[in-house]
């Protein structure tokens, strides 16, 4: 079965400054989908970023970028430029062709101003 | 364009009652999936659904019942709720375009059985 690991329950990082969220995945599979999800308190899922395992170069969307290590099975989360609103718990989430979604345990983001 | 629409948002059900979640996409997803997210974890798929009259199970499927008779609607119903089964519940719809899966999530329902 494939597993999502965060091995980050908590994670802090200056206003302004860079954080970077682990992932890493196990699967047997060739072609799949990574996502990074953000939830804040109000528990709404709101997608960050997502990758194909197809494709080499790694996902940018805005401050948010990722690096999608395929032979590793790797697949952290850059945040750049912090920002208060930033502040979430954070999932990191792995979709193969014939399954749904699987999710990590998360990593809770604090941002100090 | 509402998305993916979960009701209740709260509900407290005592021991051996049932109940049924509702969750209603307007998206046209063939897509469909239920979770559960228990504190310091991450969702868990609990049912998710192909397509109209197609349902599987998921990781944690025990005491959870799907059904999928049109495409925009797929709830969840909880045979006899235990204390084990206080959670978050969200649904979601999916789709794929262009190469690359989207969802949508529901606003989440908080059950809480006592």
């Amino acid at each position: 079965a494939q597993t999502v690991t965060q091995s980050q329950p908590e994670m802090s990082v200056q206003e302004a400054e860079t954080v970077t969220l682990s992932c890493t995945y196990d699967t047997s599979e060739s072609d799949y989908y990574l996502f990074w999800y953000k939830q804040p308190p109000s528990r709404q899922m709101i997608l960050v970023i997502r990758q194909e395992a197809y494709k080499q170069q790694n996902a940018t969307e805005n401050r948010f970028s990722v690096n999608f290590q395929k032979a590793a099975k790797s697949f952290s989360l850059k945040i750049s430029d912090s920002q208060l609103g930033d502040a979430a718990m954070y999932f990191c989430a792995y979709r193969a062709n014939n399954n749904d979604m699987r999710f990590g345990a998360g990593t809770r983001l604090t941002v100090k101003p | 364009n509402a998305g993916v629409t979960q009701t209740p948002e709260f509900q407290v059900l005592k021991t051996g009652q049932s109940m049924t979640l509702q969750c209603a996409q307007d998206m046209n997803h063939e897509y469909m999936s239920w979770y559960r997210q228990d504190p310091g974890m991450g969702l868990r798929l609990i049912h998710y659904s192909v397509g109209a009259g197609i349902t599987d199970q998921g990781e944690v499927p025990n005491g959870y019942n799907v059904s999928r008779s049109t495409t925009e609607d797929f709830p969840l119903r909880l045979l006899s709720a235990a204390p084990s089964q206080t959670s978050v519940y969200f649904c979601a719809s999916s789709y794929l375009l262009g190469g690359a899966w989207g969802y949508t999530f529901g606003s989440g329902t908080r059950l809480t059985v006592v």
